[in-house]
C-alpha cells in the first residue's frame, strides 16, 4: 500500500525557516513528486513539483526564490525547504506521488499532511 | 497564467445526478483531472485524463472534456458522495500545475 508522511510542520515566525519532510513506502520511489497546500478555509494551491530523478525542479510563482523542493531517492524522502516564510504561507502542506513517473501530470496518492502556521 | 473556474457550490438530492463544472479557455485542448476532498481530509484522486477512473472509485464518476468546459458527472448521488470538488490541470507552456476553486457538493 502507498503511504506517504509529511512531518516538520510547525509555528514559525515571519522571515524564518523551515524544513518539511515526507517518507515514502509501498512502492518503488522512482516518481515524480510535489508539495501542495491549502490554507485554511481554502482551495489547494499547487507549490512545487521535482521530477522523478531530481533533475528538475518547478515552482509556484508566490513561492519561487523562497522554497526548494529536493529529494533523497536512497532514503525514499522528499523535502521543502521554506524561507523568508510569510504569514500567508499558512496552511496544511500535503506531498503527493505524481503520474506519470517521470513528470507529473497529475498527483494520485496524497499524505494526510502537516500544518505550518507562520505567526509572530 | 492559467485560470480554472469553478461554481462555488451545487446542490443535489440523494439518487439523483450532479454535474460539476470547471472552465478554461479552451480546455477541451488539455487533460483535466479531479479531486474529491472530504472535511478533515487529504484529497482523493477520482477522475485523471478526462475520464479515466482510478481503481477503487465507484463507476457512478464519471468524466467528460470540451470546449471551454470540463465536467464531472456524479450519478445516483449518495450522501457520502458530500465534499469539496477540485479539478487541475498541467500547464505545459508555464510548467505550472493548477487548481480550480473548488466546488461544494452538498447532498440534501
Amino acid at each position: 500500500e502507498v503511504q506517504l508522511l509529511e512531518s516538520g510542520g510547525g509555528l514559525v515566525q515571519p522571515g524564518g525557516s523551515l524544513r518539511l519532510s515526507c517518507t515514502a513506502s509501498g512502492f518503488t520511489f522512482n516518481y515524480a513528486m510535489s508539495w501542495v497546500r491549502q490554507a485554511p478555509g481554502k482551495g489547494l494551491e499547487w507549490v512545487s513539483v521535482i521530477t522523478d530523478t531530481g533533475g528538475g525542479a518547478y515552482y509556484a510563482d508566490s513561492v519561487k526564490g523562497r522554497f526548494t523542493i529536493s529529494r533523497d531517492n536512497s532514503k525514499n524522502t522528499l523535502y521543502l525547504h521554506m524561507s523568508s516564510l510569510r504569514v500567508d504561507d499558512t496552511a496544511v502542506y500535503y506531498c503527493t506521488k505524481g503520474m506519470p513517473a517521470r513528470l507529473a501530470v497529475f498527483f494520485d496518492k496524497w499524505g494526510p499532511g502537516t500544518l505550518v502556521a507562520v505567526s509572530s | 497564467s492559467y485560470v480554472l473556474t469553478q461554481s462555488p457550490s451545487v446542490s443535489v438530492a440523494p439518487g439523483k445526478t450532479a454535474h460539476i463544472s470547471c472552465g478554461g479557455d479552451n480546455i477541451g485542448t488539455k487533460s483535466v483531472h479531479w479531486y474529491q476532498q472530504k472535511p478533515g481530509q487529504a484529497p482523493v484522486l477520482v477522475i485523471y485524463y478526462d475520464s479515466d477512473r482510478p481503481s477503487g472509485i465507484p463507476e457512478r464518476f464519471s468524466g467528460s472534456n470540451s470546449g471551454n468546459t470540463a465536467t464531472l458527472t456524479i450519478s445516483r448521488v449518495e450522501v457520502g458522495d458530500e465534499a469539496d470538488y477540485y479539478c487541475q490541470i498541467w500547464d505545459s507552456t508555464t510548467d505550472h500545475w493548477v487548481f480550480g476553486g473548488g466546488t461544494n457538493l452538498a447532498v440534501l
